[in-house]
């Protein structure tokens, strides 16, 4: 079964440190990846897509994300956080090809320390 | 210009009301979406209609009751609800209904039931 999972629930980073958010999916064809942002009570922003080619893709805001296959990952990074990230994070992996369902993680929590 | 809107932005209502939430874009999009969300939740999907047909159900009670009268416009309307029902609702649009595109996420209705 299709599934994506973000290891981390909640993680806090001071600001100006670098970040790394997790993911790991698990799918049988060629994954099309994406990261979203949500900021309370707002709908989520698309940061990133991996859908082939370089295996780095750059986003949105200063993030960065790599795909890796042999570890089914496809993490999010950003070297210099700014209180303007404290926000949830969503990984997500596009699922059937024609339907254009999502399934997404189940979010990791971004706190960022002044 | 990628946006999606929708009104209204919060909405309470009783469990005998009838109500309507509206979703909008211009982006020529031809697959929009009706997700839930739960607080600290990743969103579930709905709906999905593609090309103005529903092509995605998934099991949602008949007490919703979604509506696409053109390419632009997604409605849903909310019928004899419950509390459990209080959520927040998002509407997305992506070119297609394949994995290969990109959803837009708009900034949702706070739906809060009494």
């Amino acid at each position: 079964a299709q599934s994506v999972t973000q290891p981390d629930i909640h993680i806090t980073v001071s600001e100006g440190a670098s970040l790394e958010l997790r993911c790991n999916y698990s799918y049988g064809a060629t994954p099309y990846l994406f990261w979203y942002v949500q900021s309370p009570g707002q709908g989520l922003q698309l940061l990133l897509k991996y859908f082939s080619g370089d295996t780095l893709v750059q986003g949105i805001k200063g993030f960065e994300a790599e795909f890796k296959r042999s570890q089914s990952s496809f993490n999010l990074r950003k070297p210099s956080v700014h209180w303007s990230d404290a926000a949830e994070y969503f990984c997500a992996v596009g699922g059937s090809s024609n339907t254009g369902k999502l399934i997404f993680g189940q979010g990791t929590t971004l706190q960022v320390k002044p | 210009d990628t946006e999606v809107t929708q009104t209204p932005k919060h909405l309470v209502m009783g469990m005998t009301n009838k109500k309507s939430l509206k979703c909008e874009q211009h982006m020529g999009h031809r697959a929009m979406y009706w997700y839930k969300q739960k607080a600290k939740k990743p969103p579930e999907l709905m709906f999905v209609y593609s090309y103005e047909k529903l092509s995605i159900n998934e099991s949602v009670p008949s007490r919703f009751s979604p509506e696409c009268p053109n390419s632009s416009l997604l409605n849903l309307h909310l019928h004899a609800l419950q509390p459990e029902d209080s959520a927040l609702y998002l509407c997305a649009s992506s070119q297609e209904s394949r994995a290969a595109y990109e959803q837009y996420f708009g900034p949702g209705t706070r739906l809060t039931v009494t």
